[in-house]
């Protein structure tokens, strides 16, 4: 059962362009969503948030959106960089639930093409 | 930086031994999480620990499986008797506040079961 889809396993994105990489939850107590990013034999590191009272969320070249409607939410990252080359996990969970543990997509790995 | 830090890196052992994972959460955070993520798969969250007992487990966290927190440093993942099928990398994380926060992930140690 994947409550939390990522339907692209890779995207390739020219270098300045813009890289949209997209996510879609079935479950719709989740209220908190999380994007993260994971290089070869690391582990994964946050890249930003957003919760459900809030449709966009900006950080630097990092923006998700997120539209309750459809449960879809979205990570723009522009202009992409070399080193934005990894693969994106869209992560959910819900706020109320305290420290329950967060429900992975099985992410996209994206490429970034000089 | 501040991080979560996890040994060993990579751990292979028999079918049928126990091994520990063990894991350093950030100093300040109060809630610990286990997840891992087989290969080729999603990230997958086990159990979360939280005030000295665990908060919430998935299915996947099972009688083969125990956390502790022996002091006031460490957070251990016990596999009792382990099976081919236990093999993944097990990822450490640690927050500040549950779910407000978002989650920092150790680099994750392999787990190889022969």
């Amino acid at each position: 059962d994947q409550q939390v889809k990522q339907n692209s396993p890779s995207l390739s994105v020219q270098e300045g362009r813009i890289s949209i990489l997209n996510c879609d939850y079935t479950n719709s107590m989740f209220d908190y969503f999380l994007w993260y990013k994971k290089y070869p034999a690391e582990g994964p590191t946050f890249l930003i948030s957003i919760s459900s009272i809030k449709d966009k969320n900006e950080d630097g070249r990092f923006t998700v959106f997120l539209n309750k409607s459809a449960k879809h939410l979205s990570l723009h990252i522009v202009p992409s960089q070399p080193g934005d080359s990894a693969v994106y996990f869209c992560a959910a969970g819900e706020v109320m639930r305290g420290a329950d543990g967060l429900t992975f997509g099985k992410g996209t790995h994206l490429i970034i093409q000089p | 930086e501040p991080e979560v830090t996890q040994t060993p890196s990579h751990q292979v052992t028999q079918m049928g031994q126990e091994v520990i994972l063990r894991c350093v959460p950030i100093s300040n955070h109060l809630y610990f999480y286990w997840y891992r993520q087989i290969l080729g798969q999603k990230v997958e969250f086990l159990v979360s620990f939280y005030n000295n007992e665990i908060s919430e487990k998935s299915e996947i966290f099972d009688d083969q499986f125990s956390v502790e927190r022996p002091d006031g440093s460490n957070f251990t993942l016990k596999i009792r008797s382990t099976k081919l099928e236990d093999s993944a990398m097990y990822f450490c994380a640690s927050s500040r506040q549950g779910m407000n926060t978002e989650a920092f992930f150790g680099q994750g140690t392999r787990l190889t079961v022969v």
